[in-house]
């Protein structure tokens, strides 16, 4: 089982669209969690880093649900500028400062 | 401004040739790392360092070297007996805060060996 699991997509949805995206991890171990960003041929950007009770930053809602060992990221009122692939990424494990990163979920937001 | 420096943007060598991979960064941070990205594949991790004159091996560390004389600066060597040097090479740092490591990554250099 890999590591960091997620849908690769694409997600293609249309401005102002509501989408989620999903995420399991195999470690029960890892203690931290982030999505990131990553568009075209650029650098991973962090985005929100996801804590156990879940936060929100703006349009962007993460959830963490660690029975279940699976993360989610909602994206309200799509913007065509949040087009980019989106990056899970959970610690090894406890206390490491190694993460393990998914392959991404690619997202086009369409006008 | 504060930020992680990776030079040059894009490197093209021959085979059998090393290649270092510079990396600064001026945002005081303790611990530093070096990726690799293949097409359609996530990160994998190269080395690490925690703290200056000391690094451990990643996921991938064969055919690589590193070396971190100061805090600021953690060059990457990729050496000939890298079978498949050709990707994105990302350098990224993390400041090391409770329990959370966000890491921050520099603009990444794309390696090409003809």
């Amino acid at each position: 089982r890999k590591e960091v699991e997620q849908d690769p997509g694409p997600f293609n949805v249309p401005e102002g669209a509501t989408v989620a995206f999903n995420c399991t991890y195999s470690n029960s171990a890892s203690q931290s969690f982030f999505w990131y960003r990553q568009d075209c041929r650029k650098e991973p950007k962090l985005l929100m880093s996801v804590y156990s009770s879940g936060n929100e930053d703006g349009r962007f809602t993460a959830q963490l649900n660690r029975a279940s060992q699976y993360i989610s990221l909602l994206i309200r009122d799509s913007k065509l500028s949040d087009s980019a692939t989106y990056l899970c990424v959970a610690t090894k494990g406890a206390g490491s400062y190694q993460l393990t990163f998914g392959k991404g979920t690619k997202l086009s937001v369409i006008p | 401004d504060g930020g992680i420096t990776q030079s040059p943007k894009y490197l093209f060598r021959k085979e059998g040739q090393n290649v270092t991979l510079s990396c600064e960064q001026n945002l005081n941070h303790d611990a530093m790392y070096w990726y690799r990205q293949d097409p359609g594949q996530g990160l994998r991790l190269i080395y690490y360092s925690q703290i200056v004159n000391d690094f451990q091996k990643g996921d991938i560390a064969e055919g690589y070297s590193v070396s971190r004389e100061k805090k600021e600066s953690f060059p990457l060597t990729v050496t000939s007996a890298q079978k498949n040097p050709t990707a994105f090479y990302l350098c990224a740092s993390s400041k090391r805060a409770g329990g959370v490591y966000e890491q921050y990554f520099g603009p990444g250099t794309r390696l090409t060996v003809t």
